[in-house]
């Protein structure tokens, strides 16, 4: 009953080689987030989602590209991956709404591009 | 330009004492501002939150005071135990005048509650 889920957990490889990061949130929220976690540890939003539609699009490069089948899915793909991309990416997933916007973050995928 | 600045990197704290983890922000359209808690290996887990209404909010052990003209905020952990050792990560969200409910977040400050 994990609550926000994302696979793989671990993802190790090559610079120039394209990968996918797959969430998925069973608590009935409308809103879902990618983060990244850099090696100096900060939290940075890269993309949100309300009911499929891209609402918060930080400045990341065009090689990551999110997508949304539905409101419980939200995943991530990365193209050409660089050395620089390498850092933990979260998940987290909430309900758009002034004042309580409590999100809840998944587990965190472990990427390194070597 | 860090709009939520945590600017101790650790904390430690004897069991049973209490724990004060500090946070500046500089963005005056915050007004809803929140704590999370994180394991490593696992992702941040929400503690406690409060509106630029309150200058107070209680949960149990924790409490958060807010400072508007001061633009600070500090979380207090009451009484420290060692399943607290964590780091913490303080967050702000603007004003929804602002059309976004976008979460920036704090740096983090690792706390170390010492048996």
């Amino acid at each position: 009953d994990t609550a926000v889920s994302q696979t793989p957990k671990y993802l190790v490889t090559q610079m120039g080689n394209d990968k996918s990061i797959k969430c998925e949130q069973n608590l009935g929220h409308d809103t879902m987030y990618w983060y990244k976690q850099d090696s100096k540890k900060f939290l940075k939003i890269m993309f949100s989602y309300n009911n499929k539609e891209l609402i918060i699009n930080e400045t990341v490069p065009n090689r990551f590209s999110p997508k949304s089948p539905d409101k419980a899915h939200l995943n991530l793909h990365i193209n050409s991956l660089e050395l620089g991309d390498s850092a933990v990416y979260f998940c987290a997933s909430s309900y758009r709404r002034q004042g309580s916007n409590e999100q809840f973050f998944g587990p965190g995928t472990r990427l390194t591009v070597l | 330009d860090q709009q939520v600045k945590q600017n101790s990197p650790s904390l430690s704290v004897q069991e049973g004492r209490i724990s004060i983890l500090n946070c500046d922000y500089t963005n005056s359209m915050f007004d809803y501002f929140l704590w999370y808690k994180k394991y490593p290996a696992e992702g941040p887990t929400f503690l406690i939150s409060i509106s630029s209404i309150k200058d107070k909010n209680e949960d149990g052990r924790f409490t958060v005071f807010l400072n508007k003209s001061a633009k600070h905020l500090s979380l207090h952990i009451v009484p420290s135990q060692p399943g607290d050792s964590a780091v913490y990560f303080c967050a702000a969200i603007p004003y929804s005048g602002a059309g976004s409910y976008q979460l920036t977040f704090g740096k983090g400050t690792k706390l170390s509650v010492i048996p």
